[in-house]
């Protein structure tokens, strides 16, 4: 079946701008992730939705990241008034969550939107 | 604060050596572990996950180990081979993920 897809594949804007970033899931997939990876660096984890329950919001960056899920489906991530620090590979992620509360089945990976911030 | 390690940070080996990445964490109250895959440019490819009460998984040439207690896995690849040159990932689950922040691997032809 069909993967984790994200548009754009790129985005290069002026800074002080705005920019939505999408990410589809795996149909069925209760959770999802987004991370960034500034270049050279490990992949830092931003946000996370699991199911119906309040998402773990605790690695956005600042109050200019926010993000956004509909049910089980599509998801945005939103940078107001962008910086050049915000220049990464933003990388989605979905994944079942296990029964009995253990915890989370398989990540799997979109391609990422490479953000550009000039 | 969960942190995880991986060395070495780069490693080289001529093809058809076997070879051990390392991962350590320092919180051992996980859900799972992961190892991923990373090309350039390209995204985080699932290679093999443990979950907490599991010891080891394996996958065609990939065999991956857990040790909860000691905050530590080792991925193994046998018989290397240049398509196995990458960037490898771990990853902790507990109420965050966690990455490290990689070895990046060179199989020489």
């Amino acid at each position: 079946g069909a993967g984790v897809s994200q548009s754009p594949s790129n985005k290069v804007t002026e800074k002080g701008k705005d920019v939505e970033l999408r990410c589809d899931p795996i149909s069925g997939h209760t959770a999802l992730y987004w991370y960034r990876q500034r270049l050279g660096q490990g992949l830092e984890f931003l946000i996370y939705f699991q199911g119906n329950s309040a998402p773990d919001k605790s690695g956005l960056p600042s109050d200019r990241f926010s993000a956004e899920r509909t049910g089980e489906s599509v998801s945005t991530l939103t940078i107001q008034r962008t910086q050049q620090e915000d220049s990464a590979v933003y990388l989605c992620a979905s994944s079942l969550l296990l029964a009995g509360g253990g915890g989370t089945d398989t990540q799997y990976f979109g391609p990422g939107t490479r953000l550009t911030v000039l | 604060k969960q942190e995880v390690t991986q060395i070495p940070a780069a490693l080289s080996v001529p093809e058809g050596e076997n070879l051990v990445l390392n991962c350590s964490f320092t919180d051992s109250a996980i859900y799972n572990l992961q190892w991923f895959r990373q090309d350039p440019g390209k995204g985080l490819t699932s290679l093999l996950l443990i979950q907490s009460s599991q010891r080891e998984q394996t996958s065609g040439r990939l065999n991956a180990s857990l040790d909860k207690s000691s905050g530590r896995s080792t991925l193994y690849i046998a018989a290397s081979q240049p398509g196995d040159s990458a960037t490898y990932l771990c990853a902790v689950s507990g109420n965050q993920f966690y990455f490290g922040t990689g070895t990046s691997l060179t199989v020489i032809p």
